[in-house]
Parts: C-alpha cells; sequence; structure tokens
C-alpha cells in the first residue's frame, strides 16, 4: 500500500553488522506493528508500538515509534544469519481492524 | 499449539475452475482475515470477520466469497479461478479488546495458489 511506506527493499549486510529498517506513514498511527517472514513460511509476530515515543527490545532487535507516530524503525544489533528472511511492518490507521501494510524489506545476512 | 491451520499447502488450477481455501485457528480469537501476498506489494486485505456472523470486504474482494462458519473456521472461495488470482493466500486471525484497542494478528504458513 502507498499509505505505508517501508525502506530499504532489500538490504545485504555483513554478519555482525548493525542494519535499521524504516517504515513511514503520511497519518498518524493508532498502532504499529512488525513481523518477519521466513522464505515460504507466514509472519511472525515480533513487536507491537502504539504509543509515541514507544521503544521495544527483545534479543538484539530493537523497535521504535516516533513522537508523531508516523515513522517507526527497526534495528538489528550484530545481525546473525538467523535474522535473514523478510521484515513487514503494519499499521493501524484508524480504530477499526483492519491493518495496511508495507512492502517488505528482504534482508540477506552474509557469513 | 496448533494457532491457524490453513490447507492446502500448494494448490494448481486451471482458470475458470474454482476451490475453496480453508482456515481454522485453535485459539478462541473472535476476528480472522483474508489477505493475498503478491511480490512487492506487501499483503492486501481480501475479506475480514470481525466476529462469528459477521464478514466485511476488505481492499481487494473482487473474484472472492467467504464464510465464517463459525468462531474456529473462515474459508475463502474462488468460484471462477482467473491468472490474476496467482499468489500468496494467508489467513490470520486475532482478538481485539474493545474496539479502540488492536492486538497483533497471527498467521498461518499460507496457501500457494497458481492458475494457468
Amino acid at each position: 500500500s502507498q499509505e505505508l511506506e517501508q525502506s530499504p527493499q532489500s538490504l545485504i549486510v555483513q554478519e555482525g553488522k548493525n542494519l535499521t529498517i524504516n517504515c513511514t506513514s503520511s497519518k498518524t498511527l493508532y498502532g504499529l506493528y512488525w513481523y518477519k517472514q521466513k522464505y515460504g513460511e507466514g509472519l511472525i509476530f515480533l513487536m507491537m508500538l502504539q504509543k509515541g515515543g514507544e521503544e521495544k527490545s527483545h534479543e538484539k532487535i530493537t523497535a521504535k515509534l516516533d513522537e508523531k507516530k508516523q515513522q517507526s524503525s527497526l534495528h538489528i544489533t550484530a545481525s546473525q544469519p538467523s535474522h535473514a528472511g523478510i521484515y513487514l511492518c503494519g499499521a493501524a490507521m484508524d480504530s477499526n481492524y483492519q491493518l495496511i501494510w508495507g512492502a517488505g524489506t528482504k534482508l540477506i545476512i552474509k557469513p | 499449539n496448533a494457532g491457524v491451520t490453513q490447507t492446502p499447502k500448494f494448490q494448481v488450477l486451471k482458470t475458470g475452475q474454482s476451490m475453496t481455501l480453508q482456515c481454522a485457528q485453535d485459539m478462541n480469537h473472535n476476528s480472522m482475515y483474508w489477505y493475498r501476498q503478491d511480490p512487492g506489494m506487501g499483503l492486501r486485505l481480501i475479506y475480514y470477520s470481525a466476529s462469528e456472523g459477521t464478514t466485511d470486504k476488505g481492499e481487494v474482494p473482487n473474484g472472492y466469497n467467504v464464510s465464517r462458519l463459525n468462531k474456529r473456521e473462515f474459508s475463502l472461495r474462488l468460484e471462477s479461478a482467473a491468472p490474476s488470482q496467482t499468489s500468496v493466500y494467508f489467513c490470520a486471525s486475532s482478538s481485539p479488546i474493545g474496539r479502540q484497542a488492536h492486538q497483533p494478528q497471527h498467521f498461518g504458513d499460507g496457501t500457494r495458489l497458481s492458475i494457468l
């Protein structure tokens, strides 16, 4: 959807390096979700952000939502081969149940 | 825990054929969703069911029908398949707490559908 821009489209990173994926909306978001998809599999939920300025971490992955609730970043520290896959952001634009999705970022980790 | 189960995992159809994609969840979720995923386009919502007994159109409903059979099951039907419906289809479920709260959606492993 053009309402939710995700960048970059793809990323090749040397193992051990840090990386950041961004998700940007022109509208204020009610909620922002990050998912990971391995090739040929379903989406695995990573984190949900709802408050402006919120930051959450799980192992080596940190997600942030800016104060205006229009941009989120996903940061991976010291990347590992297990981090490879497609990362998608999904956003609630209003109070109903529907989510709008970014096109995804394909992450490749070089050993 | 099975979570969200989709069948079949793969299917090849000829143009004009019909088929039903099945989805079941065992998490007692109220809401269920059907998405399609195409290269470079992310996920697009086809239909959703906010609760048992209700269904609503999403972003791309044309050419599809759905049935919320009970709280657990939500099926997607292609009445007359077209090559443009070649895609990966995902079913998801969630359980919103009140109309102002959002909860994560849980996804099945997908159905890879090719229409020749």
